[in-house]
């Protein structure tokens, strides 16, 4: 069973890069599965970041593109997300999860159990 | 990049039914059938309840149930128990800008 860990900085300061790793066990992140990024304002609903297919074909949220950047470390068994320029509003809980090749690109079938990154000075 | 549309909040007693509505364009739920539910209880990751409109992971309760007609997606939970009172999002594939994923605002469902 895939299971799945972020790790990070909880305090950002803004304009800063916020970067979080998502550690893979139980799994060889280069066997299958895709992986993903979704976040949670604290109170408010789920936003999809992008996600990050075998390929290493990205997709982004259109309204994050110009600041994200996922990638794969097969190496170490994990994949990260970069968020450049951060400020108040990007202060949410970050999920990390995956995606089986199997289903559709918004299925995400493990996550992680989610950090909070506050973004404040 | 517009949020589906989901009811704020629901409720019911144990033992009822009740559904969750998910309205998107035909862009999003109304063209492919790719729409997941998600529950999430407090302080807790989400969890794949449904995915591809209407199928279960192993391991889902047969009480869950989803489906689609036009733009609008719905989740139905039957036999309803206390430990279901949760947030529900939908999600689905959309490709209205660049191919990518959006979710609904959130459903508080509550068991009265």
């Amino acid at each position: 069973q895939v299971q799945l860990q972020e790790s990070g900085p909880g305090l950002v300061k803004p304009s800063e890069t916020l970067s979080l790793t998502c550690a893979v066990s139980g799994y060889s992140i280069s066997s299958g599965y895709y992986w993903g990024w979704i976040r949670q304002p604290p109170g408010k609903g789920l936003e999809w970041i992008g996600s990050i297919y075998h390929s290493g074909s990205t997709y982004y949220n259109p309204s994050l593109k110009s600041r994200v950047t996922i990638s794969v470390d097969t190496s170490k068994n994990q994949f990260s997300l970069k968020l450049s320029s951060v400020t108040a509003a990007d202060t949410a809980v970050y999920y990390c999860a995956s995606l089986r090749p199997d289903y559709g690109p918004n299925d995400f079938d493990y996550w992680g159990q989610g950090t909070l990154v506050t973004v404040s000075s | 990049q517009s949020a589906l549309t989901q009811p704020a909040s629901v409720s019911g007693s144990p033992g009822q039914s009740i559904t969750i509505s998910c309205t998107g364009t035909s862009s999003d739920v109304g063209g492919y059938n790719y729409v997941s539910w998600y529950q999430q209880h407090p302080g807790k990751a989400p969890k794949l309840m449904i995915y591809d409109v209407s199928n279960r992971p192993s391991g889902v309760s047969n009480r869950f149930s989803g489906s689609k007609s036009g733009n609008t997606a719905s989740l139905t939970i039957s036999g309803l128990q206390a430990e279901d009172e949760a947030d529900y999002y939908c999600s689905s594939y959309t490709s209205s800008s660049t191919p990518d994923v959006v979710f609904g605002g959130g459903t508080k469902l509550t068991v009265l």
